[in-house]
């Protein structure tokens, strides 16, 4: 089955600096890749995501990159801000209706 | 547009008891997803349902778990005689299924004492 690393587990910015979180994913069926923010006690939420066909997608201060031959792909944040702090998943899947299998986190703290 | 909901949001149950889970989906959706999440760790699928039928059941204990989504009502999250290591939080996910994005509810906090 599908297996997603996920890098680094912990990440501290300070504010108005970039992050990059990078997964790597093992199955090449692999199609859908989203990205989540979970803040503590909070339900996790997608704020982006990219599919096979595409090589990036920006949305204001967040980008996804996916690089399909190496499989992996990363989350850019920009000017980064302290609502930025989280809990960052990656995920992946195999067709448009099927499970996610998530990375395992990385606790992103933006510092002032 | 309501999002997904669950309920309870917090359950504690004794060893040995029954807990029962549920998940009503964004309007408009069909397809619902359960994951859980252990403390200070990442989601685990477990179950992916559509109304009437379970479709991928691959992440789910073979003993004591169970699901449905029946026509009519939520998707319910059934674990019979719970043990300590059942204590995470479920959350349920729904999605169109055409487009692949997936919507968390606010997840249920179980708790076994």
């Amino acid at each position: 089955g599908e297996n997603v690393e996920q890098h680094p587990s912990t990440l501290s910015v300070q504010e108005g600096d970039s992050a990059v979180i990078k997964c790597t994913y093992s199955d090449s069926a692999s199609n859908y890749f989203p990205w989540y923010k979970q803040e503590l006690g909070k339900r996790p939420q997608l704020i982006i995501d990219i599919r096979s066909n595409v090589g990036e997608k920006k949305d204001q201060r967040i980008a996804v990159t996916l690089n399909k031959t190496a499989k992996h792909f990363s989350l850019h944040i920009t000017e980064t801000q302290p609502e930025d702090s989280a809990v960052y998943f990656c995920a992946a899947s195999t067709g448009t209706a099927s499970k996610l299998t998530f990375g395992t986190g990385t606790r992103l703290q933006v510092t002032l | 547009n309501a999002g997904v909901m669950q309920n309870p949001r917090h359950l504690v149950r004794r060893r040995g008891q029954e807990a029962r889970l549920r998940c009503s989906p964004m309007k408009g959706h069909s397809h619902v997803y359960w994951y859980r999440q252990l403390p200070e760790e990442g989601l685990k699928f477990m179950v992916y349902l559509q109304k009437e039928n379970i479709i991928d059941e691959s992440g789910m204990p073979k003993e004591r778990f169970s699901a449905e989504f029946p026509k009519e009502g939520p998707s319910i999250l059934r674990i019979q005689q719970v043990v300590r290591g059942d204590s995470a939080a479920y959350f349920c996910a729904s999605s169109p299924g055409g487009r692949g994005e997936q919507y968390f509810g606010p997840g249920t906090r179980l708790t076994v004492t």
